[in-house]
């Protein structure tokens, strides 16, 4: 069966520090994979999503990046966070039906201080 | 373009109590509907989805929602609520099978005793 992991679970980073959180998918190949943030009272924004290798379409512009090294490693990283980076960060994966839904991953709560 | 919207923020029921939770679309284009359940701390986790066919669409858990084209609407509901249903629900929207689902700010739903 497909799983998805998810780490760390908990975070909690000075202002300007560098980020890498990283998610993995097992149990199937080419997943389109996502990273959403999660804030509260706002509901899920998307932040990246990859179709492939290498494929990274970023949906919000700000100082974060996403990279996807591997066919089922999706990595979130950030050279210098910022106060209002602190969330929840939900990576997920959909097969190639995506209209059959999100298998999503146990989630980072990042904290800036 | 397409949004999202739930039309409570929270909600509170007692414990058997029927209860509905709303959300309406905006898309000029056949869509897929989801709703998910985020329990504190966790991923969120498919309850249901509406890709075609019926517009009654039943779930796990009890849940079942359904699809009302003329109203762009996809209301969530269950007859009788329990203690353990207490989380955060959200409504998504996916356009024709693109890679990008946009969900809804998410409604708390609150199960008292």
């Amino acid at each position: 069966s497909q799983t998805i992991h998810q780490w760390p679970a908990t975070l909690v980073q000075p202002v300007g520090s560098p980020l890498s959180l990283e998610c993995t998918v097992e149990g199937t190949s080419n997943p389109n994979l996502y990273w959403y943030r999660q804030a509260a009272g706002r509901g899920l924004q998307l932040l990246f999503y990859s179709i492939g290798i290498g494929q990274i379409s970023s949906e919000v512009p700000q100082n974060l990046s996403a990279s996807r090294p591997q066919d089922r490693q999706f990595i979130l990283s950030s050279k210098k966070l910022l106060l209002s980076d602190s969330g929840f960060y939900l990576c997920a994966w959909s097969g190639d039906r995506v209209n059959y839904g999100y298998t999503f991953g146990s989630g980072t709560r990042l904290t800036v201080v | 373009a397409q949004s999202v919207t739930q039309l409570d923020s929270q909600v509170p029921v007692f414990e058997e109590a029927p209860v509905e939770l709303r959300c309406n679309y905006s898309s000029s284009v056949s869509v897929y509907l989801f709703w998910y359940v985020q329990y504190p701390n966790q991923g969120l986790q498919l309850l249901l989805k509406y890709l075609s066919g019926s517009t009654l669409v039943k779930g796990i858990n009890g849940f079942e929602a359904e699809f009302n084209k003329s109203q762009t609407s996809f209301h969530l509901r269950k007859p009788s609520v329990h203690i353990s249903d207490t989380a955060e629900y959200f409504c998504a929207v996916n356009r024709g099978g693109g890679f990008k689902t946009i969900f809804g700010a998410g409604t708390r739903l609150f199960v008292k005793a």
